[in-house]
This record gives structure tokens, C-alpha cells and sequence, in this order.
């Protein structure tokens, strides 16, 4: 079955420090990926999405992702991260073909000072 | 700009009521989706339809029903409420495989 994988359910970093977050995905066929996040009572927000062309895209709020096929990951990165980031994140992914999406479990972002 | 409304942002109900969701979009897409998201779980897929009056089961509909009378228009139906279904709950609509957009969320309990 068709599966996306968030490892970190949370993830604790200091303010003005790098941020990785990982997903990977089950092999199918050319998948389409997104990474949402979703601040606390609110609906998801896209961040940014990868359809095709360059691996590396980028996003709002200074993140961006990069696409490596080979490993079947779609991590999310951003070089500073700033207390106002401070969300729960999920990667998605759907496949040609289908009218469906799959959501990883999503980790949650704590920022410090 | 575009907009996914849902009805009511909190909602409280008893066991055994009959519950209506609603969500509206106004960017004319063809599908639309409903999720519950509960903590550990991430989102879950209720229903979808991709078209009006066309809708399919996802992975968990058992409970639950859904109507699309209008193409703008998706209702997620608790015939008879339960208290596992305290949960929010997340409307979306997409054109195609684009990215979803999603409604602010119905934080649901039932009592």
C-alpha cells in the first residue's frame, strides 16, 4: 500500500538554527509531493509542492525541499529557522492516476530562544 | 483569494445525535475531501468526491456519510454520533492532483 513516512513525531531547535525535516515515501508511480503545515488551530497551508524540473524547490517562509528519487525522500529544510515557525509540518503525496492524497503523521516543531 | 469555508469552528453534540458539517469552496474545483486529524494520526481520509452527486469511500468512512448536491458545496453526516468521533475535522477541495486547499477545521466533540 501506497504509504508516506514522517520519522521525527517532534522536533525541538533553537531559535537562528538549521531545520531538517524528513519524509519518505513508498515507491509508486511519478509521485507529486507537498509539505503543509498547519499552525495550532488552524487549517494546513502549503508550503511548497514538487510536480516535476529542478529537485530543489523553494517555498514561502525560507523553506525549501529537495526531491532524491533514489532514496524515495522529499525532506523539508529551511538555514534559520524563527520562533514564528513553531507548527506542525506534513509531507503529502499523490500519485498520477489517482484522485488521492497521503498525509504522513506530521512532526511538530518546538522553537526555544 | 481563495477561500475553503466550514461551518461551525466548534461543536458540541450528545451521543446519538445526527450531526451535519458543511464546507463551501469558491474556486470552482472538482473534488473535494473530507479528513479527521487526531494526534499521532495525522490526516485521515473520511470521503471524497469528484464530482456533484459522485463520491467515494476513503480509508475510514464507517460512521459516516457525505452529500454533494452542489458543486461548492460538500456535508460530512454523523448519522448517530459517538464519542470516538470527538475529533477535528478537515475539509479540502483541488483541482486535479494539485495541492489542496484546506478549511480552518471543526474541532468536534461528543459527549
Amino acid at each position: 500500500a501506497q504509504s508516506v513516512t514522517q520519522p521525527d513525531i517532534h522536533i525541538t531547535v533553537s531559535e537562528g538554527a538549521s531545520l531538517e525535516l524528513r519524509c519518505n515515501y513508498s515507491y509508486g508511480a511519478t509521485p507529486y509531493l507537498f509539505w503543509y503545515v498547519q499552525s495550532p488551530g488552524q487549517g494546513l497551508q502549503l508550503l511548497l509542492k514538487y510536480f516535476s524540473g529542478d529537485t530543489l524547490v523553494q517555498g514561502i517562509k525560507g523553506f525549501e525541499a529537495e526531491f532524491k528519487r533514489s532514496q524515495s525522500s522529499f525532506n523539508l529544510r529551511k538555514p534559520s529557522v524563527h520562533w514564528s515557525d513553531a507548527a506542525e509540518y506534513f509531507c503529502a503525496v499523490a500519485w498520477t492516476g489517482g484522485f488521492k492524497t497521503i498525509f504522513g503523521a506530521g512532526t511538530r516543531l518546538f522553537v526555544k530562544a | 483569494d481563495v477561500k475553503v469555508t466550514q461551518s461551525s469552528r466548534y461543536l458540541v453534540k450528545r451521543t446519538g445525535e445526527k450531526v451535519f458539517l458543511e464546507c463551501v469552496q469558491d474556486m470552482d474545483h472538482e473534488n473535494m475531501f473530507w479528513y479527521r486529524q487526531d494526534p499521532g494520526l495525522g490526516l485521515r481520509l473520511i470521503y471524497f468526491s469528484y464530482d456533484v452527486k459522485m463520491k467515494e469511500k476513503g480509508d475510514i468512512p464507517e460512521g459516516y456519510s457525505v452529500s454533494r448536491e452542489k458543486k461548492e458545496r460538500f456535508s460530512l453526516i454523523l448519522e448517530s454520533a459517538s464519542t470516538n468521533q470527538t475529533s477535528m475535522y478537515l475539509c479540502a477541495s483541488t483541482q486535479g492532483q494539485m495541492e489542496q486547499y484546506f478549511g480552518p477545521g471543526t474541532r468536534l466533540t461528543v459527549t
